[in-house]
């Protein structure tokens, strides 16, 4: 079946850092994919979404390019503030219904 | 315009005990989903409707029930809880087929004791 590993955390930075997480996955066809932040005590929002291969999303300061050839979905982003702090899920979009399919998950906290 | 609704908030239950999470939305959206929050396993789907009257079993299905009939609600039940179900639980919506954002409620904790 379809599978997301997606980088172990947590993870701490200082501000200003450089921000990548790691994102693989698994899938027949040819799946959308997605980050998802989530902030704490809150719902997950959409923070980037690519549907096809070389697709690059974007979002505040977030990027990630959809690699068919590596099979890899890589969240980055050039200088992280305090705000970014938040977990950060990777996730597929595959089958009839579309239903999404996440990573495990990453804690990112970043310090002032 | 409040999107996506979930109640309660929180919730204590003992075991055995039933109980139904609550979930509406304003978007009139097709397609609505339940999926629980546990650490270190991210989110994984429990039930899944695509309109209504139609529901399906998504990874998770043992021990809740769903039904939809009407688009904007989806409850999920608890038929008898147990600890195991000890999460948090989100739902879902998107717009329909060749939409592929989901919009994601505040989410349920629960709490089985």
């Amino acid at each position: 079946g379809d599978s997301v590993t997606q980088m172990e955390g947590p993870v701490t930075l200082s501000e200003e850092a450089f921000l990548t997480i790691n994102c693989t996955y698994t899938a027949t066809g040819y799946p959308s994919l997605f980050w998802y932040v989530q902030y704490p005590g809150e719902g997950l929002q959409l923070l980037l979404k690519a549907t096809k291969a070389d697709d690059k999303g974007s979002n505040k300061g977030f990027e990630a390019t959809y690699r068919k050839e590596t099979t890899s979905f890589h969240l980055e982003k050039g200088s992280v503030q305090v705000s970014d702090s938040a977990v950060y899920f990777c996730a597929l979009s595959a089958g009839s219904a579309r239903q999404l399919t996440f990573g495990s998950g990453t804690q990112l906290t970043v310090l002032p | 315009n409040a999107g996506v609704t979930q109640t309660p908030k929180f919730q204590v239950l003992k075991t055995g005990q039933s109980m139904t999470l609550q979930c509406a939305q304003d978007m009139n959206h097709e397609y609505m989903s339940w999926y629980r929050q546990d650490p270190g396993m991210g989110l994984r789907l429990i039930h899944y409707s695509v309109g209504a009257g139609i529901t399906d079993q998504g990874e998770v299905p043992n021990g809740y029930n769903v039904s939809r009939s009407t688009t904007e609600d989806f409850p999920l039940r608890l038929l008898s809880a147990a600890p195991s179900q000890t999460s948090v639980y989100f739902c879902a919506t998107r717009a329909g087929t060749g939409y592929n954002e989901q919009f994601f409620g505040p989410g349920t904790r629960l709490t089985v004791l």
